[in-house]
């Protein structure tokens, strides 16, 4: 059973576009929610994260949206770059708790 | 150390031999995790420690898997009798937080296991 699910494998954006990442969820205790960035032979690194108090946070060209009702959040990039290019994961976290459960990762191209 | 350090990068070991992966957190993080990474998946939870203590090691896919972190710092993931089903990325993440939900996990360059 996935908890955490990121339907779409694959995305290609023109430079200078938006792209939009998307993750559902399905536990409803979630209450943390991260996205990761991952470069072939390097660990995921840190991106943006959001709490459930909140349905948008924004760092520079990302922001993270939290849609609670559907359990869905979303990262969008404005504008993509190339060095964009890289897998995305979300994760999701029940705070209190330890576990981070990850979605499968949607990789992202951005075309010069 | 800046970051998470992980030992060996890469792995060949042949089906039924031992593996020993070493994890360098952040010098004074509290939380250790390991993670299993498959090709085309997302990291999926192995174990944690907090400080010394191994709090939950549900996420190990059998007896022959065991971790250690014996000082609260440096962790080792062992593998025994690998099998091919082992071949993976395996990658330890570090955190400043001792109650989760409340930042975010520091990768390292994670550890690729290859089991011929």
């Amino acid at each position: 059973d996935q908890q955490v699910k990121q339907n779409s494998p694959s995305l290609s954006v023109q430079e200078g576009r938006i792209s939009i990442l998307n993750c559902d969820y399905t536990n409803s205790m979630f209450d943390y929610f991260l996205w990761y960035k991952k470069y072939p032979a390097e660990g995921p690194t840190f991106l943006i994260s959001i709490s459930s108090i909140k349905d948008k946070n924004e760092d520079g060209r990302f922001t993270v949206f939290l849609n609670k009702s559907a359990k869905h959040l979303s990262l969008h990039i404005v504008p993509s770059q190339p060095g964009d290019s890289a897998v995305y994961f979300c994760a999701a976290t029940d705070s209190g708790t330890y576990k981070y459960i990850f979605g499968t990762g949607t990789r992202l191209k951005v075309l010069a | 150390g800046a970051g998470v350090s992980q030992s060996p990068r890469y792995k060949v070991a042949k089906r039924g031999q031992d593996v020993a992966l070493r994890c360098d957190p952040i010098s004074g993080h509290v939380s250790l995790f390991w993670y299993q990474q498959a090709l085309g998946q997302g990291p999926e939870f192995l174990t944690y420690f907090q400080n010394e203590a191994q709090l939950d090691k549900s996420g190990l896919p059998s007896d022959r898997f065991f971790a250690e972190r014996p000082e609260g710092s440096v962790s080792t993931l062992k593998i025994q009798r690998t099998q091919q089903e082992d071949s993976a990325v395996y990658l330890c993440a570090s955190s400043s937080y001792a109650v989760q939900g409340a930042g975010e996990l520091f990768f390292g360059e994670g550890s690729r296991l290859t089991v011929l």
